[in-house]
Parts: C-alpha cells; structure tokens; sequence
C-alpha cells in the first residue's frame, strides 16, 4: 500500500534563511509524480511543486525546490530565502490508485516563520 | 478566485438536518474529489469522480452521499451525521483521471455538527 510520512509536526525558520521540510514515501509504482502542497489561514490547498518520477533534475519553482532521491524514497522541500508568507502547514501527496489519480497526503508539517 | 468554488464557507447543523455541500469548478477538468481534513489527521479521500462516473467510494458511511450532475459540479448530501463528522471539506479537480498535473483545490466547507 503506498504511505506517505511527514515526520515533522512543526518547524520554524526565520526570515530569510532556508528550511528543509522532509517527506518519505513508499510506493510499488514505477512512474508516479509526488507533490507538495501548501495550506495557508485561508484553507484553500495551494500546488507549490511537483516532480516526476522518472526525472532525475530535481524540480525547482522559484525559492522552492525538492531534494528528490527515489531510491530512498524521499522527497524533501526546500524553501530559500523564508517569507512571512511561507507560513503555513504543508502538504507532501502521493498518487495511488492505478487508472485514478487519487492522492494521499502526509500528516503535514506547520511551518512558522519569524521576522 | 481559486477556480474551485465552494459553498458553504462554514455550516453548523444538527445531527438530524439535511444539507448539501456544493463545488463547482469552470477549469475544463474532468475529475473531481471530495476530500475530508479533520484536526491532526492526514487528508482522508472520500470520493472521486471522472467524467461524472463515481470511481471510487473510500470506506465512506451513507450518510455522506456524493452527486456530479456533470463535470463543473460536485455536490456531498449530507443526513443524520454524527459530531465526530465535524471537519473541514475539500473538494478538488484534476485534468486528467490520473490526477497527475495536481490538484486545484476549494477552500473548503468548514462544518461542524451540533
């Protein structure tokens, strides 16, 4: 069964520095795409990145990039250069489910960022 | 605007009232989600539809009851919950049924059961 970990409850970060937000998965698939999402005060689910999984480059948008290692499973978020706006809890989500793009998500990490 | 709509923002309901959560998305996808966030619980998927076709159904009890009258628009009835039924309600879409260009998702319905 695919699983998704987020192992970290909560991390702070002060403005300006970088912050790693790590997510491990499991999954019997070959090709998948693993996403990360944020979720701010105002609830709505926002797509920050995504990666292939048969793609080696770790994908990059703007300050956030992944720290993607698909032998270990493991797909960590990073985010460069912190901003007040960053805070939020965020998502690591897997897809599972053959045909279906059905994703699971991990327990999440709360990101807080301190000016 | 998010591109998914929802309404309610939030609803309070007895445990026997009747309502019904609407989604409604104009982005030309095809599939669409209802997903359940309670407090210190990872997103639960309770259903899914592709084009209008419910594809799945997690596990999820008949008193939660799903309705995609067609692609733009996503409906869970809701009758006789229960207060452990309190949780915020996310509804998504996708492009593809594979899901794989990621989710655009609603702000969600906060409900709470009284």
């Amino acid at each position: 069964a695919q699983t998704v970990t987020q192992s970290q409850p909560e991390m702070s970060v002060q403005e300006a520095e970088t912050v790693t937000l790590s997510c491990t998965y499991d999954t019997s698939e070959s090709d998948y795409y693993l996403f990360w999402y944020k979720q701010p005060p105002s609830r709505q689910m926002i797509l920050v990145i995504r990666q292939e999984a048969y793609k080696q480059q770790n994908a990059t948008e703007n300050r956030f990039s992944v720290n993607f290692q698909k032998a270990a499973k493991s797909f960590s978020l990073k985010i460069s250069d912190s901003q007040l706006g960053d805070a939020a809890m965020y998502f690591c989500g897997l897809p599972y489910g053959g045909s279906q793009g059905n994703l699971i998500f991990g327990k999440g990490t709360k990101l807080s960022v301190k000016p | 605007e998010t591109g998914v709509t929802q309404t309610p923002r939030h609803l309070v309901m007895g445990m026997t009232n009747k309502k019904s959560l609407k989604c409604e998305q104009h982005l030309g996808h095809n599939a669409m989600y209802w997903y359940k966030q309670s407090a210190k619980k990872p997103l639960e998927l309770m259903f899914v539809y592709s084009l209008e076709e419910r594809v799945e159904n997690n596990s999820v009890p008949s008193r939660f009851s799903p309705e995609c009258p067609n692609s733009s628009h996503l409906f869970l009835h809701l009758h006789t919950l229960q207060p452990e039924d309190s949780a915020l309600y996310l509804c998504a879409s996708s492009r593809g049924s594979r899901g794989w260009g990621g989710y655009t998702f609603g702000s969600g319905t906060r409900l709470t059961v009284v």
